[in-house]
């Protein structure tokens, strides 16, 4: 299985700034990662697919980068509706799909 | 916009049994969320669904199913087990997610 790591837990950021979450997986998984935002009572929303792929309907604002075993999600200028827990998953080897803990982006 | 809508959800004791319910096109997920927890993968089927994965946690109690001609997708949960308390989720795609829905709370407690 392999087994992603996200970083920081919680990342303090003020509106307007950058923000910059990072994953890492276990073993390479190529491009084939996913990242999803999460409000609060809320089910995940796709980001980013294929490691820079923005879904569609996402603000270019967020991009995603990186391949192999360390990816990054940045936020260029956060906006408030961006305050949410941010998740990657690999979909490289599966069975099982698996995510990463989380960053939750909170206002500085 | 692909809308979801999850059903079957709510309380059991453990070792009894509940079936969820989605909206299905295509290849499909169940995800689940423990409360204040991350994410979990659960099972996906593929559009015909003769292929079938379960995660480890889950293989032998629970059993994912369609029928096409309802379009919709099954979650038959057996054996429940306080650990699989969770809001569950479906979602089309069976790589990365692409569409969720609102999820269904499943709690098993006595």
């Amino acid at each position: 299985e392999i087994v992603m790591t996200q970083s920081p837990a919680t990342l303090y950021v003020s509106p307007g700034e950058r923000a910059t979450l990072s994953c890492r997986a276990s073993q390479s998984v190529g491009s084939n990662l996913a990242w999803y935002q999460q409000k609060p009572g809320q089910p995940p929303r796709r980001l980013i697919y294929g490691a820079s792929t923005r879904a569609t309907g996402i603000p270019d604002r967020f991009s995603g980068s990186g391949s192999g075993t360390e990816f990054t999600l940045t936020i260029s200028s956060l906006q408030s509706e961006d305050f949410a827990v941010y998740y990657c998953q690999q979909y490289n080897n599966w069975p099982p799909l698996t995510f990463g803990g989380g960053t939750k982006v909170e206002i500085k | 916009e692909v809308q979801l809508l999850e059903s079957g959800g709510g309380l059991v004791e453990p070792g009894g049994s509940l079936r969820l319910s989605c909206a299905a096109s295509g290849s499909m997920s169940w995800l689940r969320q423990a409360p204040g927890k991350g994410m979990e993968w659960v099972s996906s089927i593929s559009a015909g669904g003769s292929n079938t994965y379960y995660a480890d946690s889950v293989k032998g109690r629970f059993t994912i199913s369609r029928d096409n001609s309802k379009n919709t997708m099954y979650l038959q949960m057996n054996s429940l087990r306080a650990e699989d308390t969770a809001v569950y989720y479906c979602a089309t795609g069976w790589s990365y997610l692409d569409y969720w829905g609102e999820g269904t709370l499943v709690t098993v407690s006595s």
